[in-house]
């Protein structure tokens, strides 16, 4: 088992520029979450997967856009990445929303904006 | 005010030292409630659920005190391996979704 996994592992754009970061996790987890965390200001949700075919705005979604593509895929798409979209980029999944259930984590993505 | 507070430290510790930390939540309607831990450059791993009850994990023990709307993290005999940054996640019923601290820092020294 991989756990969740994410690609790339870093990544350096230009403002203006797309990019998609890909998440996927081999446990038969229901949800699924991006997070951002930046220096002081712990992990904060961005958008999240109750469900495949489900997606919800989390407490950062302005800039972003996601697809949860099948049931082991959940991607996150920055259309004009901006100098404060630098970040690091966690993907998480749990087997579902209801509250008690552990949240498993990838490696991360490092994304730097100039 | 932000919704779960915890004190960032870092806390300096001795090995075999007995260390505390507490974490806050402002919304009376959180459910559940979780120490995660995140060594540096790394991501978050499960430390352990927070019972009503409280609950023992060898070195580590998690209490939750409703009334004042926070929980603890105790950590017995640290080890220079518990050096690391300890995160609280307070889930609020309805919402379902995760709130994280900014995390506390712990340093333990030889």
């Amino acid at each position: 088992n991989a756990g969740v996994t994410q690609t790339p592992k870093f990544q350096v754009l230009k403002t203006g520029q797309s990019m998609t970061l890909q998440c996927a996790q081999d446990m038969n987890h229901n949800s699924m979450y991006w997070y951002r965390q930046d220096p002081g200001m712990g992990l904060r949700l961005i958008y999240y997967s109750a469900s495949e075919g489900t997606t919800d705005k989390g407490e950062v979604p302005n800039g972003y856009n996601v697809s949860r593509l099948n049931k082991r895929e959940f991607s996150l798409r920055l259309e004009s990445a901006a100098p404060s979209q630098t970040s690091v980029y966690f993907c998480a999944s749990s087997e579902s929303t209801g509250g008690g259930d552990t949240q498993y984590f990838g490696p991360g993505t490092r994304l730097t904006v100039l | 005010r932000k919704e779960v507070e915890q004190d960032p430290g870092p806390f300096n510790v001795p090995e075999g030292a007995t260390v505390a930390f507490n974490c806050t939540y402002s919304n009376s309607a959180s459910q559940s409630f979780f120490w995660y831990r995140q060594d540096c450059r790394k991501e978050p791993k499960l430390l352990m659920s927070v019972y009503s009850s409280g609950n023992e994990d060898g070195r580590f023990t998690a209490q939750l005190n409703r009334a004042s709307q926070y929980i603890s993290l105790l950590i017995r005999d640290s080890k220079l391996s518990d050096s690391a940054t300890y995160l609280c996640v307070v889930i609020t019923g309805g919402s379902y979704i995760p709130t994280f601290g900014r995390g506390t820092s712990l340093i333990v020294h030889p």
